[in-house]
């Protein structure tokens, strides 16, 4: 299996600013993904963290708002950027080593205030 | 697109058997998996099952899949408080090469009485 670690676990933001989360894994895998999860509801995948090249969003998502970076196959970043109280979810990083098993990070709590 | 559904909410008493259960809609779904979320916490992977399969059992964990209905079930026998929690179901379909996304329900809210 994969431990996924993530930071920062929490985060209390002002709007209109950064923030950047960092996903690691202590194994190369395949496929790294970021999902949102809104208060109360299940998971929304925002978008797939390819290695080497531009991340692939989902309907709703787009590279401005949320850029994202994987410089290597053990390593992604989300940022949320110009931040406003609807951007307050818990953001997972998620991470395949095959085509089975899916393992997530504990999650990065984040209140814009 | 694609949907999962599951009931919200499971209340049973400690050491009874919870049954959790889901509904997909991808008839091209290869893996199923039930997740665990405490309280604050990200996701734990419970167990999955490969769509080619009807049953899998794993300690006090026992996965049903009914692949003609499209319906997932999870039992947990001799239930316990640690086991409160959310439970969520996914399903990952066949949609060509390199496709690992994973499809969510909203969760089952399981609460254990004491």
């Amino acid at each position: 299996s994969a431990v996924i670690s993530q930071k920062p676990s929490r985060d209390i933001c002002q709007r209109g600013t950064s923030l950047t989360i960092q996903c690691q894994v202590d194994s190369q895998v395949t496929m790294m993904f970021w999902y949102r999860q809104q208060p109360g509801q299940s998971l929304t995948l925002i978008a797939t963290a390819n290695q080497g090249s531009e991340a692939t969003y989902e309907s709703g998502f787009v590279i401005d708002k949320f850029p994202i970076s994987r410089p290597n196959l053990t390593f992604s970043t989300l940022t949320v950027s110009n931040m406003s109280p609807e951007d307050s979810s818990i953001y997972l990083c998620s991470a395949h080593g095959g085509n089975t098993e899916a393992f997530f990070g504990q999650g990065t709590r984040l209140t814009v205030v | 697109g694609e949907d999962v559904e599951q009931s919200l909410f499971l209340s049973v008493r400690e050491g009874d058997s919870s049954v959790i259960n889901c509904t997909y809609t991808d008839s091209s779904s290869t893996y199923l998996y039930w997740y665990k979320q405490e309280p604050g916490a990200g996701l734990q992977l419970l167990t999955y099952i490969f769509s080619n399969m009807d049953m899998k059992q794993d300690q006090r964990l026992t996965v049903l899949l009914n692949k003609k209905d499209k319906h997932l079930s999870l039992r947990i026998a001799d239930t316990q408080t640690g086991d409160s929690a959310i439970y969520f179901c996914a399903e990952k379909g066949d949609s060509g090469a390199g496709s690992y996304q994973l499809t969510f329900g909203k969760g089952t809210k399981l609460s254990v009485i004491p």
